[in-house]
């Protein structure tokens, strides 16, 4: 069992439709993340959960819509996307609140706007 | 502003030969620093952080606060090495909010 996994692998949409993308971590902490990373640019922090709780939000639009209804479960809900969100979205979790703690990856959802 | 910077977006070695991925950063006060790797069709793992000051798969990574670097590097490479390499850093304290740099692709040539 993977630490952090997060579904779809792949998910191939059209602008106008509406999707979900699913993180779950088995690793006990209390902390998540939703990062984009695009091609020729460094990974970027989207939005940050501590205790369920949304501590940060990145100026990421609006139609990216995050939720946490507890610790363990992340979502990214996805509503009239633009071909310049075609990216990879990373989810991430660690013990936050701590300091030092490393930031646990998951394997990512490619997503691709048509 | 907070920023890292990978002055290398391509790096390329012989197997055996040492190799030394630079980073640097920008940031006030006491940084933390970390090394992402990401192999081939795997996912974006720790590789080693500051703060720890251990040796990873033969990495090591020193924090320069005078040059404010923290350079990953290993004395032999080998082809397994091969990935991209992200330095990351965030703020001291309860701060969670990493910054990545653009990455450095490492091919270790047999």
């Amino acid at each position: 069992e993977t630490g952090v996994t997060q579904t779809p692998r792949h998910l191939v949409m059209g602008m106008t439709n509406k999707k979900s993308l699913k993180c779950e971590q088995h690793l006990g902490h209390n902390a998540m993340y939703w990062y984009k990373q695009s091609a020729k640019k460094p990974l970027e922090l989207m939005f940050v959960y501590n205790f369920k709780e949304q501590t940060e939000n990145n100026s990421v639009p609006s139609r990216f819509s995050p939720e946490c209804p507890n610790s363990s479960h992340l979502f990214l809900h996805l509503h009239t996307l633009q071909p310049e969100d075609s990216a990879l979205y990373l989810c991430a979790s660690s013990q936050g609140g701590l300091g030092n703690q490393p930031q646990h990856f998951g394997d990512g959802t490619r997503l691709s706007i048509l | 502003a907070q920023r890292v910077t990978q002055p290398e977006k391509l790096l390329s070695v012989f197997k055996g030969a040492p190799v030394e991925l630079k980073c640097n950063y920008s940031y006030s006060g006491s940084p933390e620093l970390f090394w992402y790797v990401q192999y081939s069709r795997q996912r974006l793992q720790l590789l080693l952080r500051h703060i720890s000051r251990e040796s990873i798969k033969g990495f090591t990574a020193d924090l320069n606060k005078g040059e404010t670097s923290f350079h990953l590097k290993k004395p032999f490479a080998q082809e397994e090495d091969s990935a991209m390499y992200y330095c990351a850093a965030r703020r001291g304290g309860s701060n969670y909010k990493l910054t990545f740099g653009k990455g450095t692709l490492l091919t270790v040539n047999p």
